[in-house]
This record gives C-alpha cells, structure tokens and sequence, in this order.
C-alpha cells in the first residue's frame, strides 16, 4: 500500500493522559500535513512540514500539543495531558511540493 | 469567520440525475480550489482541482466551475450514481498550497437515491 498511513486507527484515553499519534506519508512526499476534524466540521488545519522543518502552526496548536518529523520521513502527533475537547478524527495528509495533498485514513481520539 | 462555505449541510439526488454542490469563499487571496469526497471511517479523497486561472475544469463526470467574481464555485456530478454517496469538502489554498494548508468547509452529505 503506498498510500498515507495512520496508526493507530482508534485510541481511547483517560483524561490527563499522554498520547502520541504516527503518520508514514507516501515517501516521495516532502510536506506533510495535520489536520483535526471534529463532528460536523471540515478539516481544520494544526500543522505542516516541508522535509523535516516545521514550517507553520495553527493557533488552534495549543502547547500541549507537538509534532515532530525527524528525517523528514514519518510524523508523529503527541498531545499532553489529554482534554475531552481534544476528543476529534486526526488527519495526516502529504504532498509533493504541491496542493493536492492525499489524505491518511486519520485516527479518531475519544478522551474519556 | 468561515472563509468557506458550504450552505448545504445535504443533498438528495435521485440515480442518474445531475448532482450540485456549491461553495461559497471570502477570502480573496485563495487560488486555488479543490473538491474531496469522503466516506464514513475514512480520510478525505482528492476528487477534482481548478485553479483561478481558469472557469471550469472537468474530469470524466466530475466537473468544477468557478466564478472568481462571485467567490463562488460549484461541482456538478452526472449522471449521479449509488457510489458517489459520500460527504462532499470544498477547500481552498492560497498560492503554492499555502504554508497553511487547505481551508475546508463544513461538508455537504449528497445522498443519491435509487
């Protein structure tokens, strides 16, 4: 499969826990992207990397929350101290230096 | 502040008819616009682009219009079938894909009925 790959599919946290996220973009892509979708919303942008450089953040990136892509090659996604309003379908999506990113299956977070 | 809309939480269509979704934006600078499908439990897939040199762009049943004067643009599915059921995302970019990312609307879940 040379698609985008999330792992893991599903989580369920206690609330104040720490969790972390992987995104395997498709490997000649050199931006990777995160997005958080919540119940009846699009996509909403948090993060972005060309290569290994973080390049932008949203606001909606509190600091709690990280990303890292060392190597440039795979993501990963942690949130500390999980809130229930961190509760949400996590997307990563990559591109090749392009805007027609293709998108992983996400991982859905349920804080509990 | 949305700066994209999309006004049609859903649609019905009834099988070979013509589906159209439409989007609405605000923001001037985007150039750059994109049409994803989605199916329940799955990421948004990449359906169909035009950039705002251009009015229209047209992929075998897919097609997207775009009125730069409006902020609107439109897809248009025929002839609708089973398989495009699915809830439909038109997002925006700023040149080169914009170091933010995609700006989505909200979705419109087009049903199409036998």
């Amino acid at each position: 499969d040379t698609g985008v790959s999330q792992n893991p599919r599903h989580k369920i946290t206690k609330r104040g826990q720490n969790v972390t996220f992987r995104c395997d973009p498709i490997s000649e892509h050199n931006r990777l992207y995160w997005y958080r979708q919540t119940l009846g919303q699009g996509p909403e942008f948090l993060t972005y990397f060309q290569n290994e450089a973080q390049l932008e953040k949203s606001r909606l990136l509190s600091d709690r929350f990280s990303a890292e892509r060392p190597k440039g090659s795979f993501s990963t996604l942690e949130i500390q101290r999980t809130e229930q309003g961190d509760s949400a379908m996590y997307l990563c999506a990559s591109s090749f230096s392009g805007i027609e990113a293709f998108f992983g299956q996400g991982t859905r977070l349920t804080v509990v | 502040d949305q700066q994209v809309k999309q006004n049609s939480p859903s649609l019905s269509v009834q099988e070979g008819r013509i589906s159209i979704l439409n989007c609405d934006y605000t923001n001037s600078m985007f150039d750059y616009f994109l049409w994803y499908k989605k199916y329940p439990a799955e990421g948004p897939t990449f359906l169909i682009s035009i950039s705002s040199i251009k009015d229209k762009n047209e992929d075998g049943r897919f097609t997207v219009f775009l009125n730069k004067s409006a902020k609107h643009l439109s897809l248009h599915i025929v002839p609708s079938q089973p398989g495009d059921s699915a809830v439909y995302f038109c997002a925006a970019s700023e040149s080169g894909g914009g170091a933010d990312g995609l700006t989505f609307g909200k979705g419109t879940h087009l049903i199409i009925q036998p």
